[in-house]
This record gives C-alpha cells, structure tokens and sequence, in this order.
C-alpha cells in the first residue's frame, strides 16, 4: 500500500478483555517495527521483524504482550488480559530492511482500557 | 540516565525567531540520529537524519551532531506557527530499533 496502515484507529476494552492490533506495512519494507506511546512521551520500543521472524523483542512488557508476522507482511500485536496501564497509541512502523534510514509510520491504533 | 535525554519544554519562539532543540545520548556507539515531528494526535514524521559529525541543513532546518559531546541539534529558522509541534530526536545503534526521546514541545507565537 502506499502507506503503513493500522487497524483499528480506536479500541475502547475493559480490563481483562484480550485485544490484537493490526499493521499493514509498506508494500516492500521487509523490516516492522511496532511502537507504544504514552501522553507526553516519545513511543517506546517493543518488538521488530526482519521478515517473518522476530529479530528483537526486548521491549515487550511482559508475557502479556505478542505479535506475529507470518507471511512476513502483515503483523498482529497480541495483549491478553488487559490492563488499565496498557491504554496508549500503539505504533506500528516500516522501513525498506533493518539496516537502516528512515521509519515510516502508521498512524497509530489508541487503545483505551476501561 | 535515559537513553536519548530532551528537555519538555514547552520552547516558546516568536515567528519568525531560530528555534533551538537539544539532544543528547549515552550509548557512544550510536551511529544515525534522526529528528521526527510529531503534531498532537498525529503519527511521527521524518524531519532530519544526519550520520557523521558536522552539520546538515535542509531548507529552514539544520541538524548538528557532535559525537564527542554525545550531542544532536535542531536549529529551525524563521519558525513559523505550523511549526509548532513535538520534536522527537531518535537515535540508532547497532542493530537495535531507533530509541526516542520523550520530545521537546515547540510553540511559535504569532
């Protein structure tokens, strides 16, 4: 697609309830990267894939928290048993390969939990 | 110490005045350093990367980097009111994904 598409814009889930956020990276871009951004911070990393495998996940919170990209196109994060803390705008971004240069992203899925 | 340190601000300017954004850094590996915008409820946008030490400008922006200093800026001249956003500056080392800073909020005063 032209650009890193993320669905859903808007997910309102009550506390306990299981969630999957959904990215559609730039046709192309090999490496994904997912985001969480906090009011008033700068997002904070979670999970990357180079292609389908997951090349550094050191930033997920928890075991809570997956993703997935099986095809190596789409990716899924995963949050079970949500929590109030886990409301933010998840960030989902792509980039040609994991190189380097420029992130394009998503414009965000905000999650809010009840 | 945080990875990638910003002051908050809010960095008040009159239009039409240089806008001057901080960064610093602690991992002396980091080798590209990128400036993001990041208007409210927007998603971050690429504004600058810079790789080696000196500066880069383009347009009304200039990026510093001095690696000695662990030091990235962001001059903006002749700021106008749609510059008035959050400034990110993220930096990239190794492998790793890019780390950002907690943002600089610029205003511009008409």
């Amino acid at each position: 697609g032209a650009g890193v598409s993320q669905t859903p814009s808007n997910k309102v889930t009550e506390k306990g309830k299981y969630v999957e956020l959904r990215c559609d990276p730039i046709s192309g871009h090999t490496a994904l990267y997912w985001y969480r951004q906090s009011l008033g911070q700068g997002p904070e990393f979670l999970i990357y894939f180079q292609g389908t495998g997951a090349a550094d996940d050191s930033g997920l919170p928890n075991d809570r928290f997956f993703a997935v990209r099986p095809e190596g196109s789409v990716s899924t994060l995963k949050i079970q048993r949500t929590e109030r803390g886990d409301s933010a705008v998840y960030l989902c971004a792509s980039r040609p390969d994991s190189s380097g240069g420029e992130l394009f992203f998503g414009e965000g899925s905000r999650l809010t939990v009840l | 110490q945080k990875e990638v340190e910003q002051n908050s601000g809010p960095l008040s300017v009159p239009e039409g005045a240089i806008a001057s954004l901080n960064c610093t850094y602690s991992d002396r590996g980091s080798q590209s350093f990128f400036w993001y915008r990041q208007y409210s409820g927007k998603s971050p946008e690429l504004i600058m990367s810079i790789y080696s030490n000196g500066d880069k400008e383009d347009g009304r922006f200039t990026a510093q980097l001095n690696k000695a200093s662990q030091y990235v800026s962001l001059l903006i001249r002749d700021s106008q009111p749609s510059d008035s956003a959050t400034y990110l500056c993220a930096v990239e080392t190794g492998r790793r994904a890019l780390t950002f800073g907690s943002g600089t909020r610029l205003q511009v005063q008409p």
